[in-house]
């Protein structure tokens, strides 16, 4: 069925660390790939999104590219600060239905 | 427009109590999701609404949980008689036709806490 994979967490880094988490998806048909990050005590925000294979999303120094071949939309950020401290999830949202599936989360933990 | 809002943001309960939430979309948004989030997991698909029509919904809604759009505008989820597992966060989402695959708008949660 379909399912969102994520690195688990936590992730601890350093600041100005550059920064990966790995997703990978199982889905039919031509999904659109999100990542959404939530602050302690807060709902969703949408961090970036991509529609197409080969698309970059980016927002706020954070990169995804949608790779169809493998099925994956990594997270990746150059240098990051204590304020992007939080949990991200990978998602998708298949054409042919009506929700988004999502990953179990990656927690972010940077330390100055 | 100040975006999703949910009501109350916190609640706790006795087991076998109702409760109701409230999920007010964005103004022009027609569609109206509801998810649930335990702790340390990524949020659960509940149900879906286009305007006032549920069109679908997930196993995970029991016959304890109903949900309702009634003018397509805001939403309530009931859950009834509540159990322990019943514990986690509401959340509420909405997004406007054609913009679904662009990504939803969420609101800031209802925390449940059976008791």
């Amino acid at each position: 069925g379909d399912s969102v994979t994520q690195m688990e967490g936590p992730v601890t880094l350093s600041e100005e660390a550059f920064l990966t988490i790995n997703c990978t998806y199982t889905a039919t048909g031509y999904p659109s790939l999100f990542w959404y990050v939530q602050y302690p005590g807060e709902g969703l925000q949408l961090l970036l999104k991509a529609t197409k294979a080969d698309d970059k999303g980016s927002n706020k120094g954070f990169e995804a590219t949608y790779r169809k071949e493998t099925t994956s939309f990594h997270l990746e950020k150059g240098s990051v600060q204590v304020s992007v401290s939080a949990v991200y999830f990978c998602a998708f949202h298949n054409n042919a239905g009506n929700m988004l599936t999502f990953g179990g989360g990656t927690r972010l933990m940077v330390k100055p | 427009d100040t975006g999703v809002s949910q009501d109350p943001r916190h609640k706790i309960t006795k087991r076998g109590q109702n409760v109701t939430f409230r999920c007010d979309p964005i103004s022009e948004h027609n569609r109206l999701y509801w998810y649930r989030q335990t702790l340390g997991q990524g949020p659960e698909f509940l149900t879906y609404f286009q305007n006032e029509a549920q069109l679908e919904k997930s196993r995970l809604l029991s016959d304890r949980f109903s949900a309702e759009r009634p003018k397509g505008s805001f939403s309530t989820l009931e859950i009834q008689r509540t159990e322990q597992g019943d514990s986690a966060m509401y959340l509420c989402a909405s997004s406007s036709n054609g913009q679904a695959n662009y990504g939803y708008t969420f609101g800031s949660g209802t925390r449940l806490t059976v008791v």
